[in-house]
């Protein structure tokens, strides 16, 4: 049973255009939330990571929103480019935990 | 990158076929972890490690067993592989610090026929 409910599947952007995926949660006993970031062929790459301490953080032109009281949390991918067309996963660790869980997962495609 | 290497990168095998995957490690890491992944399903874990003979669960172990004898090595079998069973394999590793990130090997793709 998956904890984190990802959307959308997939998704079509235009090259500068802004990305938006949203992941939400229940249990609230989580204390880290990274997104990954995986090309076809590799495997998924830490991208940017929040905690629940936390409402945004910023490293580049990726952004993690928080909103720890809806229990979502979302990534903005800003002025997307062609190079960041890959398949985006939320996950969640709980507390005292050393597991994750993961989203279905995002395909971006960034049209030039 | 993090020095992690899965072996075999591709397998074709047929149903009843014991199979095993295996997931080496370069950067004395404490955690590994075992993931298959599948379309509509992101990465759900099978089992993982939390140091040399400790192993436990994931979400989806049934069918699987694992084996960490030495703590760069960690390995998965099929006892008897299954068409369900095919999937692309991760194995993960971790250092068990304050936020634990994961760090991904490049998968296994396995198909059984």
């Amino acid at each position: 049973q998956q904890q984190v409910k990802q959307s959308p599947q997939s998704l079509i952007v235009q090259k500068g255009g802004i990305s938006i995926i949203n992941c939400a949660y229940e249990n609230t006993a989580f204390d880290y939330f990274p997104w990954y970031q995986q090309f076809p062929g590799k495997g998924p790459a830490l991208l940017i990571a929040i905690r629940p301490d936390v409402s945004e953080k910023k490293e580049g032109r990726f952004t993690i929103s928080f909103n720890k009281s809806a229990k979502q949390f979302s990534l903005h991918i800003m002025d997307s480019q062609p190079g960041d067309s890959a398949t985006y996963f939320c996950a969640l660790k709980g507390v005292g935990d050393y597991k994750l869980s993961f989203g279905a997962g995002t395909t971006v495609t960034v049209r030039a | 990158d993090a020095g992690i290497t899965q072996s075999p990168r591709h397998k074709v095998t047929e149903t009843g076929t014991p199979v095993t995957l295996r997931c080496h490690q370069t950067e004395n890491h404490r955690y590994m972890y075992w993931y298959r992944q599948d379309p509509g399903h992101g990465l759900r874990l099978i089992h993982y490690s939390y140091g040399v003979k400790d192993t436990d669960k994931g979400e989806v172990s049934d069918g699987y067993s694992v084996s960490r004898s030495k703590t760069e090595d960690f390995l998965l079998t099929l006892e008897s592989a299954t068409s369900s069973q095919t999937s692309v394999y991760f194995c993960a590793i971790s250092d068990g610090g304050r936020l634990q990130p994961q760090h991904f090997g490049d998968g296994t793709r396995l198909s059984i026929l």
